[in-house]
């Protein structure tokens, strides 16, 4: 099993560029969710999914846009990117979305806007 | 406040046990209680978790206050493969929000 694979691993961007940040995995999870990690600010929560269809806004959902069409797949879309969106993004995955479900974690993407 | 409190840093000897300490007095009575580590330009890596009672697996153990207020995570002989940030994180019981914290930077002294 891949686990969860994101991608890319590293993306510089211009100011005001969209891109969409990959996430996939392959454990028939059905929980799945997004998060930022800013230097001395721990891990923070974007967006999360709960199943196909539903998604729901975290800790920090500004700027940041997801849908769940599939188990398998979450992407997280940036729409205008800004300086303050450089940042590493990670995507997890747990198998339920109950809290004694432990999540699995990707391996980040780097992301810089310039 | 969903987060928990942590000590930002500490230190051990090589092959010594290690208790990392973290406290959580507003936890409710359904919020598991998540220990994950992360190891430089790595995504986080599940350790253990736990409810009431104390906990082991083959990475740690979960020691896990009376009133569970607070919580120790114990490694039982430090490698110097367990230098990392620990995140204790304490999870509701629906939706697996996890409020990550700043963590505790453990360093393994050789």
């Amino acid at each position: 099993n891949a686990g969860v694979t994101q991608t890319p691993k590293f993306q510089v961007l211009k100011t005001g560029q969209s891109m969409t940040l990959q996430c996939a995995q392959d454990m028939n999870h059905e929980y799945m969710s997004w998060y930022r990690q800013d230097p001395g600010m721990g891990l923070r929560l974007i967006h999360y999914s709960v199943g196909a269809g539903i998604t729901d806004q975290g800790e920090v959902p500004n700027g940041y846009n997801v849908s769940r069409s599939t188990t398998e797949d979450f992407p997280l879309r940036l729409l205008s990117a800004a300086p303050s969106q450089t940042s590493v993004y990670f995507c997890a995955s747990s198998y339920t979305h109950y809290s004694n479900s432990p999540l699995h974690f990707g391996n980040g993407t780097r992301l810089t806007v310039t | 406040d969903a987060k928990t409190t942590q000590p930002n840093s500490m230190e051990s000897n090589e092959e010594e046990p290690v208790h990392l300490p973290c406290n959580h007095s507003t936890i409710s009575g359904t919020d598991y209680i998540h220990w994950y580590r992360q190891l430089p330009s790595q995504g986080p890596e599940y350790v253990i978790h736990g409810l009431t009672s104390n906990v082991n697996n083959r990475m740690a153990s979960l020691a896990i206050a009376e009133d569970r207020k607070s919580s120790t995570l114990i490694l039982h002989r430090a490698t110097l493969r367990d230098a990392a940030v620990y995140y204790c994180i304490r999870n509701r019981r629906t939706g697996n929000q996890f409020y990550f914290g700043t963590g505790t930077s453990l360093t393994v002294i050789p």
